[in-house]
């Protein structure tokens, strides 16, 4: 069954605590994509991947990490160096080439204690 | 990205077509039309995408106006389950480009 998976679904994380989401896809896709989501409100870039080992920074980069070591694998560490990152975090994935549809995961809820 | 401009809430019956609108009226011509759904607490759901011509899936019906400055999606028979707020997005389709969500329209479809 193709598709993108997240976990965990639900992560609580202590102040001043590193964590990591975990993103994985399937789907032979080359770029991978990590959002942003508030309450009530759109989607934020955090950073986005073309191809292995290389990764830009989206519109609010500041507090996270990523790395791409394989095709299938784009995993976002919230750093304690993030000022609010209680969110709902969303991957993505999408051809490189042709129509770039971009597909999601079921997301993770991140509560900061 | 172009804006685009939705009603913020829809009604509709279950079994009823629902009808979504967006306004595009800034498209370039090199920009599709994008539809995604968002349940609640769920990742966005791709829908449908067309450039001009009229598009048709298992889920949806996409249609573009001539000038494509409005578009209209179609869930021809309605359900529950199609409970959720509706995203319409003008963008190119080649590259990574970040994807800018409104603030869509939530349709609830009532029993």
């Amino acid at each position: 069954d193709g598709g993108i998976t997240q976990s965990p679904k639900y992560l609580f994380r202590k102040e001043g605590q590193n964590v990591t989401l975990s993103c994985e896809q399937n789907l032979n896709h080359d770029a991978m994509y990590w959002y942003r989501q508030d309450p009530g409100q759109g989607l934020r870039l955090i950073y986005y991947s073309q191809i292995v080992n290389d990764f830009q920074k989206g519109d609010i980069a500041e507090g996270y990490s990523v790395s791409r070591e394989k095709k299938e694998s784009f995993p976002l560490t919230v750093t304690s160096a993030q000022k609010n990152p209680t969110a709902f975090y969303l991957c993505a994935s999408s051809i490189w080439r042709g129509t770039d549809t971009q597909y999601f995961g079921p997301g993770t809820r991140l509560t900061v204690l | 990205d172009a804006k685009t401009t939705q009603p913020p809430s829809m009604d509709c019956a279950e079994g009823r077509a629902a009808n979504l609108p967006c306004n595009h009226s800034t498209i370039s011509g090199n920009e599709y039309v994008y539809w995604y759904r968002q349940i609640h607490s769920q990742g966005p759901q791709y829908i449908i995408h067309g450039l001009k011509n009229n598009e048709t899936n298992e889920m949806a019906s996409l249609i573009i106006t001539e000038d494509r400055k409005s578009s209209t999606l179609i869930l021809p028979h309605a359900t529950l389950r199609d409970t959720a707020v509706y995203y319409c997005i003008v963008r190119v389709a080649w590259g990574a480009q970040k994807l800018v969500f409104g603030q869509g329209t939530r349709l609830t479809i009532n029993p």
